[in-house]
């Protein structure tokens, strides 16, 4: 069956380290996005990308990147993580003019 | 600015009962209006939508309403049962162009009593 996965689901890191969250999906969907929950904000997007090369900024990019180099990854990265980046991080997909997002199961980032 | 607003932190209902879950929009370019689900340690699922054309569409015991003039839609899930017990989030999508991502509220906690 196709899925999408996110890795790790638990991380634990240390101000000023870069990490990497991966998202990976197989169901060819082009557009693919990076939510991050927290308590009392609810979901907020980071960046999405509708395409292989393309990524766009969402409302809370700031300390954060991405890159599309095929249809199913779009891994995130925090250059240098803050605690503030504490978090619960959601990737998401969905096949080109759909309205539905898939989500994953989540990564879970601490930032000591 | 928050652009799609769920006032209600938090709902309890008995089992059998209506829950009703409220959302409010600022932004008349939003067009389609989505429900996710999210249980504890699981990325959210989608549940019901609904387009602006409309002003309700049914799903089972899920009902979404839309009203455009007030920027208002709820979600009614009749009877509730103890599995619905979840955080639920509204979600808008502008309409236009190449834009596919969705505005979340922050959501609202439905506890399902037995």
């Amino acid at each position: 069956d196709a899925e999408i996965t996110q890795s790790p689901r638990h991380k634990i890191t240390e101000t000023g380290r870069q990490v990497t969250l991966a998202c990976h999906q197989t169901w060819n969907h082009n557009n693919m996005f990076w939510y991050r929950q927290d308590l009392g904000h609810g979901l907020r997007l980071i960046h999405y990308s509708y395409g292989v090369q393309d990524t766009n900024k969402g409302e809370v990019s700031d300390g954060y990147s991405v890159s599309r180099s095929n249809t199913e990854d779009l891994p995130l990265t925090l250059e240098s993580a803050a605690s503030s980046q504490t978090s619960v991080y959601f990737c998401a997909s969905s096949p080109s003019g759909a309205n539905v997002l898939t989500f994953g199961a989540g990564s879970r980032l601490t930032v000591l | 600015d928050q652009q799609v607003k769920q006032n209600s932190p938090s709902l309890s209902v008995q089992e059998g009962r209506i829950s009703i879950l409220n959302c409010d929009y600022t932004n008349s370019m939003f067009d389609y209006f989505l429900w996710y689900k999210k249980y504890p340690a699981e990325g959210p699922t989608f549940l019901i939508s609904i387009s602006s054309i409309k002003d309700k569409n049914e799903d089972g015991r899920f009902t979404v309403f839309l009203n455009k003039s007030a920027k208002h839609l709820s979600l009614h899930i009749v009877p509730s049962q103890p599995g619905d017990s979840a955080v639920y989030f509204c979600a808008a999508m502008g309409s236009g162009g190449s834009n596919y991502k969705l505005t979340f509220g922050k959501g609202t906690l439905l506890t399902v009593n037995p």
